[in-house]
Parts: structure tokens; C-alpha cells; sequence
């Protein structure tokens, strides 16, 4: 069965700190693996991850894709209050001819200031 | 990025009514379209595919006859949730792939409160 697994499942830092998020993942006919931030709405996206070993970075977030292993992770350095959120990570994969994404139960962080 | 926009952003209903959600895609195309339900505190759960010109592919134990799901032109989805009862109430969420794009764009979501 398909699944998408998220770790820590809270945390909660200070201002200033460095936070890594991982996700594990089983999908089949995996595609990509995303990563959302989740505030008080819907999802909005940060990275879609499909190679091995490629970092990608937006700023102060970062996050690479070891598909061997089957794991990625989401880097956040010198964090902000504004950082507090949900992080989603979700597996894409082929359900027939639909597209379909797994996705966890989120990593929920508090970064206090 | 592709812009997906949901109508209305919350409602309250009576228990025994139906409420219809829309879900537009504003500067795209969108032949396939999900539709997602949280509750507080829990991640996403996938009710359905809707799929433009045909059927709606609906998730295991989710009710097809009480989630009607319409996708009549590339840029609208619409969930009916039919006879509402106050355990329908969650916050829907709507995504869709965008034309040429490999992520998924989601709408600012629904609140539904049924009393």
C-alpha cells in the first residue's frame, strides 16, 4: 500500500534555529515527491523534487531527494516566526491514467521568537 | 504560478440541505482536478478525481451518490455535498494540475459548517 510517512510530527524551535523535515515514501510508479506549507489555508507549494541528489533552494529553504532510499528532506535555516506552519510532503504517483498524490500527515512547526 | 480559485470561501447550512462548491482554474487548463477533504488537525484526504467530460473517480469509502462531482469544461469543477449532515462539516479543498506544469496548485479551500 501506498503510503507517505512525515517526521517529526510537531516541533518547536527559536528563532534563529536550523529545523530539518523528513519524509519517507512508498508510492508506486513514483513520479516526484512534493513539499507544501500549510498556514491557515490550503497548501501552497514549495518544491517538486524528481532527481537524486539535487538540492533545491528558495531562500532560507532547502530540500533533496534520495530515491534510493526513498526519503527526502526539507531544510529551513535561521528560522522566522513567519516559518510557523504545517509542512506537507506528498509522493506523486500513476494510478492508471491519473496522476495521484500521497500525501502525509505533515510535520506541524512552531518557531517561537 | 497557475491560479485556483474556490467559491464560496465559507457557508453554513442546514442539516438536510445541499451545497455546491465551486473550483476554477483562472489562467489554465485543468483536464483533471482533485478534490480534497481536512479535518482539524489531520492532513489531506483525497475524495475524488474529476476528470473533465467524464466521470469522477471517487476514493474508497468515499459516497459517490452524496458528493456529486461535475467537471463540465477544462476550468471548472463543481462538489455538490447532498443532504448535509454536521459530520460533513470540514474545510474542501480543490487542486488541479496545471497545463504544462508537473506540480499540483491548490484553491484557497471551502469551510463548510453544517448545523
Amino acid at each position: 500500500e501506498d503510503k507517505v510517512v512525515q517526521s517529526p510530527l510537531s516541533l518547536v524551535v527559536h528563532e534563529g534555529d536550523t529545523v530539518t523535515l523528513n519524509c519517507s515514501y512508498e508510492v508506486t510508479n513514483f513520479r516526484s515527491l512534493l513539499w507544501y506549507k500549510q498556514e491557515k489555508k490550503a497548501p501552497t507549494f514549495l518544491f517538486m523534487l524528481t532527481s537524486s541528489g539535487i538540492e533545491k533552494k528558495s531562500g532560507r529553504l532547502s530540500s533533496i531527494l534520495d530515491k534510493k532510499e526513498l526519503f527526502s528532506i526539507l531544510n529551513i535555516t535561521a528560522t522566522q516566526t513567519g516559518d510557523s506552519a504545517v509542512y506537507l510532503c506528498a509522493g506523486e504517483g500513476n494510478a492508471g491514467n491519473n496522476r495521484k498524490l500521497i500525501w502525509g500527515l505533515g510535520t506541524s512547526l512552531a518557531v517561537n521568537p | 504560478g497557475a491560479v485556483v480559485s474556490q467559491h464560496p470561501s465559507r457557508v453554513i447550512c442546514k442539516s438536510g440541505t445541499s451545497v455546491k462548491i465551486e473550483c476554477r482554474s483562472l489562467d489554465f487548463q485543468a483536464t483533471t482536478m482533485f478534490w480534497y477533504r481536512q479535518f482539524p488537525k489531520q492532513s489531506l484526504m483525497l475524495m475524488a478525481t474529476s476528470n473533465e467530460g467524464s466521470k469522477a473517480t471517487y476514493e474508497q469509502g468515499v459516497e459517490k451518490d452524496k458528493f456529486l462531482i461535475n467537471h463540465a469544461s477544462l476550468t471548472l469543477s463543481t462538489l455538490t455535498v447532498t443532504s448535509a449532515h454536521p459530520e460533513d462539516s470540514s474545510f474542501y479543498i480543490c487542486s488541479a494540475f496545471g497545463t504544462g506544469r508537473a506540480e499540483q496548485y491548490f484553491g484557497p479551500g471551502t469551510r463548510l459548517t453544517v448545523t
